[in-house]
């Protein structure tokens, strides 16, 4: 069971919006910066949001995040079929002086 | 354009230690603000962060794996590497290489994985 929770999935219509959670403690997103990675199915994952809400050159502004004390949520609007894929949140853990990984969040685009 | 590519055995026996090479290239790997990093992803499960180094050879791991992970890194190659000591089935995986920003942490940069099974 991972330190940050997310949900196992989550689906919706094309074009409509998600968001995706991950719920974490102090010592990690509490005071650590968070970074989002979509993986497309049989490939490496792929930087989408880092530093809570900031985009990569290349990413569509239909990606966003958030941060609000120890969670943090993942949207993405204007849903496309080529959004499915897993969602991973990851950060620093502090107490640990290690990264962790949320368990993941597969997306299915109905 | 940066890339990085992991090498190694892709069959590795139970007890023994599971080796991979990741080499950077389209920039130096002593570039001052990035870490580089092991990330495994077992197969149908999700991502576990194993460690990261500095230039310098600051190492980070992974509370879970540290008694068994060794991290190195050689500048005069550009290349970082990996040892898992005594393996079971249970480490094989998918395994990634990627480089850590400095600052934010973000993991800004894979390489295209490299599967390794445990298996007598």
């Amino acid at each position: 069971q991972s330190v940050l929770t997310q949900p196992p999935s989550v689906s919706a219509a094309p074009g409509q919006k998600v968001t995706i959670s991950c719920s974490g403690s102090s010592s990690n997103i509490g005071n650590n910066y968070i970074s989002w990675y979509q993986q497309l199915p049989g490939t490496a994952p792929k930087l989408l949001i880092y530093e809570n809400n900031k985009r990569p050159s290349g990413i569509p502004d239909r990606f966003s995040g958030s941060k609000s004390g120890t969670s943090a949520t993942l949207g993405i609007t204007g849903l496309q079929t080529g959004d499915e894929a897993d969602y991973y949140c990851e950060t620093w853990d502090t107490s640990l002086s290690a990264g962790l990984f949320g368990g993941g969040t597969k997306l299915t685009v109905l | 354009q940066l890339q990085l590519q992991e090498s190694g055995p892709g069959l590795v026996k139970p007890s023994e230690t599971l080796s991979l090479t990741c080499t950077v290239s389209g920039g130096s790997i002593s570039r001052s603000n990035y870490y580089w990093g092991w990330i495994r992803q077992p197969p149908g499960k999700g991502l576990e962060w194993i460690g990261i180094i500095y230039y310098s050879g600051t190492t980070y791991y992974n509370p879970s794996l540290k008694s068994r992970v060794t991290i190195s890194i050689d500048t005069s190659k550009d290349q970082f590497s990996l040892n898992l000591s005594s393996v079971t089935a249970a480490d094989t995986a998918v395994y990634y290489c990627a480089r850590r920003f400095y600052g934010s942490g973000a993991l800004d940069c894979w390489g295209q994985g490299t599967l390794v099974t445990v298996s007598s």
